[in-house]
């Protein structure tokens, strides 16, 4: 069953502008990750929030994790044409506790310049 | 350090023949995980092996498919017979710790059965 579920599925903006994707999860969690891909490449880590956490930065980054809600979501700001990409959640499942990662659909994102 | 090296990286073969994909996981790391991404089924966990053991195989989608890990710098998923709906791009990762770290992604392999 799907973990993660991003939303928008995709998203167009102008460079310069905010970008905010959304992950809705089920299951409790011990971290939720966010990876970026760019066209015909490997996934690449973006930063990683623990359940005890509410929000973490990471250059542009911002995410913000709300556990009674089982949602996370990532803000990209100052956008460059250079983030189009696809953004993925990643969830592990804290019953499970196998260590075992659950990605999402993706977020495609669009960056005009 | 040349982080998660896979080999080939693409593949065209017919349907019926025995396809082998390799990976180099990053020195150090315990844990191995091999994903298929497909448009339709997006990015699927196949199997994952912890300190060189199978701990999930669960997403192995049937017998065709099988996976070893000989020793900490080696895997390989193999698939035997192959058919075109295997057809996908397969990526190798590993990480210190499981689902608790940040995973490192290879290039992937792309695979095409005609």
């Amino acid at each position: 069953s799907q973990q993660g579920e991003e939303d928008p599925q995709a998203l167009s903006i102008q460079e310069g502008e905010n970008a905010t994707m959304n992950c809705s999860y089920k299951t409790s969690i011990n971290n939720l990750q966010w990876y970026r891909q760019n066209s015909g490449r490997g996934l690449v880590h973006l930063i990683l929030i623990r359940s005890n956490e509410r929000e973490k930065h990471s250059g542009r980054l911002r995410v913000t994790l709300d556990t009674s809600k089982k949602s996370s979501s990532l803000l990209i700001t100052a956008s460059r044409a250079a983030d189009t990409a696809s953004y993925f959640c990643a969830t592990d499942e804290r019953s499970g506790n196998t260590g075992k990662l659950i990605f999402g659909q993706g977020t495609t994102l669009q960056v005009k310049p | 350090d040349a982080g998660v090296i896979q080999s080939p990286r693409h593949e065209v073969t017919e349907m019926g023949q025995e396809v082998t994909l390799r990976c180099k996981p990053i020195s150090g790391h315990n844990s191995l995980f091999w994903y298929r991404q497909t448009m339709m089924r997006g990015l699927e966990l196949l199997i994952y092996f912890n300190n060189n053991v199978p701990i999930d195989d669960s997403g192995m989608p049937e017998d065709r498919f099988s996976a070893k890990m000989p020793n900490a710098s080696f895997s390989t998923l193999k698939i035997q017979p192959s058919e075109p709906r295997d057809s996908a791009v397969y990526f190798c990762a590993s990480s210190f710790a499981g689902g608790y770290d940040e995973q490192y992604f290879g290039p992937g392999t792309r695979l095409t059965v005609t």
